[in-house]
């Protein structure tokens, strides 16, 4: 158990539509990343926020946004879902050292 | 931006044989991290490297920095079943505050 808690697991939602994947990072971590994993692709970096403000972008969409809140927990918005953006979607909080722990990840199916 | 590739992309080897995954990194680096992620799973942390020429081992699994520090391996000696997965590694440009970029990661099936 990494620490990091991501929900929901799974998700199935209809193109057109809008949803919120949710992350707590590890007790004591600032640091939350937002990354996107496509069918056996590599990680694709979205977005790094760090005590509450945006310190850096990735590939993110414009359909996409996320927010740190104030007690560190984040949330990635997706909306006008395509098929495309199926894919799992991790959240990774990092220590003093710069080392990232991953949550177990929210598996997104558009149809 | 920074880029850091690894090769092979993928890897099929018997049981017992050695691996190899090479790290690249398009700019000067000031650590490389390995993690390793199983099928179905998250990636999960292996180790840090932060000096120049840098080895470290972890049992069978050996890890090295470059001397430009822009490079990295990891190698796995007489591979085992368990070792199957996606093997990542991840820089942090030198200079400031850099984000980590993610190595294209490698992926190794074992033949038991």
């Amino acid at each position: 158990d990494s620490g990091v808690t991501q929900t929901p697991k799974h998700l199935i939602t209809a193109t057109g539509q809008r949803v919120t994947l949710r992350c707590s990072p590890r007790s004591g971590d600032l640091s939350v990343y937002w990354y996107q994993q496509s069918l056996d692709q590599g990680l694709q970096f979205l977005i790094q926020y760090y005590n509450g403000e945006e310190r850096a972008k990735g590939n993110i969409l414009e359909r996409f946004s996320a927010q740190q809140f104030p007690d560190l927990h984040s949330e990635l918005n997706l909306s006008s879902l395509e098929l495309g953006d199926s894919a799992l979607y991790f959240c990774a909080s990092s220590d003093a050292r710069g080392v990232a722990f991953f949550g177990q990840g929210t598996r997104l199916t558009v149809v | 931006g920074q880029q850091v590739m690894q090769i092979p992309q993928y890897q099929h080897v018997q049981e017992g044989e050695d691996f190899t995954t090479y790290c690249n990194s398009s700019t000067t680096l000031s650590n490389i991290q390995w993690y390793k992620q199983r099928p179905g799973g998250h990636p999960v942390f292996l180790i840090q490297l932060v000096k120049s020429g840098e080895v470290k081992k972890q049992k069978r699994l050996t890890f090295q920095f470059g001397e430009a520090k822009k490079n990295s391996s990891l190698h796995i000696t007489a591979t085992q079943t368990t070792d199957v997965g996606t093997y990542f590694c991840a820089g942090r440009r030198s200079g400031g505050y850099q984000k980590v970029t993610f190595g294209t990661g490698t992926k190794l099936q074992v033949i038991p």
